[in-house]
């Protein structure tokens, strides 16, 4: 079935460094690439995503590529901030609205 | 902005018990998700809904699950004879209106069965 696997588990970081966050689905079919920060007890929140007809999106201080030959897309985040600690989840959504298949996960710390 | 909403916040109910919960999706959305999340692990997909009907589920979603869209505003989860495995935080969601991939989820059910 669909996969996404999601690199690394766990980041901790300097308060103003950057922070790279990578994942690979399985499914070519695959056309929207969301990514979620989730904070302890809340819901998953859309904080950027990338459709497959573009191969970069920048949101302030949060940018997301994507390589559909290789089935790679990466989260970027620059000067990272205290606030920016929590868990971040990559998605793939399946051919026809079908679902979000979720990566598993990276626990970012930011340091002050 | 509209939001999803969910009701209970917080179930807890004994082994063998049926629950359901509720939510009710964003007004103009025409597909409707639920997802669960054990906790400390990633967001897992259970079952789509549209058109009033079972789009795709998982394998995790087995006779002891069922959806129903019983009106026009609520889309509810039951699980039938609940297993101690089952405690999770359940999500829904819903995409559709002028956003077509993206998919707006509740704050979420936590589900304690003991």
């Amino acid at each position: 079935g669909e996969n996404v696997e999601q690199h690394p588990s766990t980041l901790s970081v300097q308060e103003g460094d950057s922070a790279v966050i990578k994942c690979t689905y399985s499914d070519s079919a695959s056309n929207y690439f969301p990514w979620y920060k989730q904070e302890l007890g809340k819901r998953p929140q859309l904080i950027i995503d990338i459709r497959s007809n573009v191969g970069e999106k920048k949101d302030q201080r949060i940018a997301v590529t994507l390589n559909k030959t290789a089935k790679h897309f990466s989260l970027h985040i620059t000067e990272t901030q205290p606030e920016d600690s929590a868990v971040y989840f990559c998605a793939a959504l399946t051919r026809g609205f079908q679902k979000l298949v979720f990566g598993t996960g990276t626990r970012l710390l930011v340091s002050p | 902005e509209p939001e999803v909403t969910q009701t209970p916040s917080h179930q807890v109910t004994q082994m063998g018990q049926e629950v359901i919960l509720r939510c009710v999706p964003i007004s103009n959305h025409l597909y409707f998700y639920w997802y669960r999340q054990i906790l400390g692990q990633k967001v897992e997909f259970l079952v789509s809904f549209y058109n009033n009907e079972i789009s795709e589920k998982s394998e995790i979603f087995d006779d002891q699950f069922s959806v129903e869209r019983p009106d026009g505003s609520n889309f509810t989860l039951k699980i039938r004879s609940t297993k101690l495995e089952d405690s999770a935080m359940y999500f829904c969601a819903s995409q559709g209106g002028g956003h077509p991939y993206e998919q707006y989820f509740g704050p979420g059910t936590r589900l304690t069965v003991t």
